[in-house]
């Protein structure tokens, strides 16, 4: 049971170039968020997926797009890459019934220069 | 609006000594309240909750918490601090009542500092 699993764990982008994070969870969670950390203010959640075939808007969703291909994978794009999206990416995902706790993914890295 | 605040940026205790990481919310209804511990590179990692019962809420690695509706606080506690404990320290809370997509806010976490 690996839990909810993201690759890739670094990675560099120059500014401009595109990106794809991806996410799984294998607890059979219906609702997948992705946040991004910054120091000093915490996490914010940029898209979160209810359930499968649904994907919402967080607090700053500008720059990112996401697809919930299935009800374990919820993927997280960057089209076009800025510096200002230097960060770390966390996948969550939650049962969304009656356990409201979020279990967390290890991270991804991304530096844009 | 929901809100969390944790007014420590910083909690420095001797090991074996007991802990409190403070917590306090700002929701419309009655909250849902969560700690989450991050280690260094890691994810955050859930350690207890509070959605109704017991004000005292016990969760994982011998830490719990109390919910304090008047004074609108959950602290986190436990009685005698490990040199392992030293991590980063995150409380959430979700307002069940406020419709729609229940959102969870995050505090912006408290480093916890255990001195051997």
């Amino acid at each position: 049971n690996a839990g909810v699993t993201q690759t890739p764990k670094f990675q560099v982008l120059k500014t401009g170039q595109s990106m794809t994070l991806q996410c799984a969870q294998d607890m059979n969670h219906n609702s997948m968020y992705w946040y991004r950390q910054d120091p000093g203010m915490g996490l914010r959640l940029i898209y979160y997926s209810a359930s499968e075939g649904t994907t919402d808007k967080g607090e700053v969703p500008n720059g990112y797009n996401v697809s919930r291909l299935n009800k374990r994978e919820f993927s997280l794009r960057l089209e076009s890459a800025a510096p200002s999206q230097t960060s770390v990416y966390f996948c969550a995902s939650s049962s969304g019934r009656s356990s409201y706790e979020q279990y967390f993914g290890p991270g991804t890295r991304l530096t844009v220069t | 609006a929901q809100s969390v605040a944790q007014p420590e940026d910083q909690v420095n205790v001797a090991e074996g000594n007991p802990l409190t990481v403070k917590c306090t919310y700002s929701v419309s209804g009655n909250p849902y309240l969560f700690w989450y511990v991050q280690y260094p590179n890691r994810g955050l990692q859930f350690l207890l909750k509070y959605i109704t019962g017991d004000n005292l809420v016990k969760g994982s690695y011998g830490f719990e918490a109390e919910f304090n509706k008047s004074q609108t606080s959950f602290h986190l506690k436990k009685p005698s601090a490990l040199v392992s404990d030293s991590a980063l320290y995150f409380c959430a809370v979700r307002d069940p009542d406020s419709g729609g997509y229940q959102k969870v806010t995050f505090g912006i976490g408290t480093k916890l500092q255990v001195i051997p």
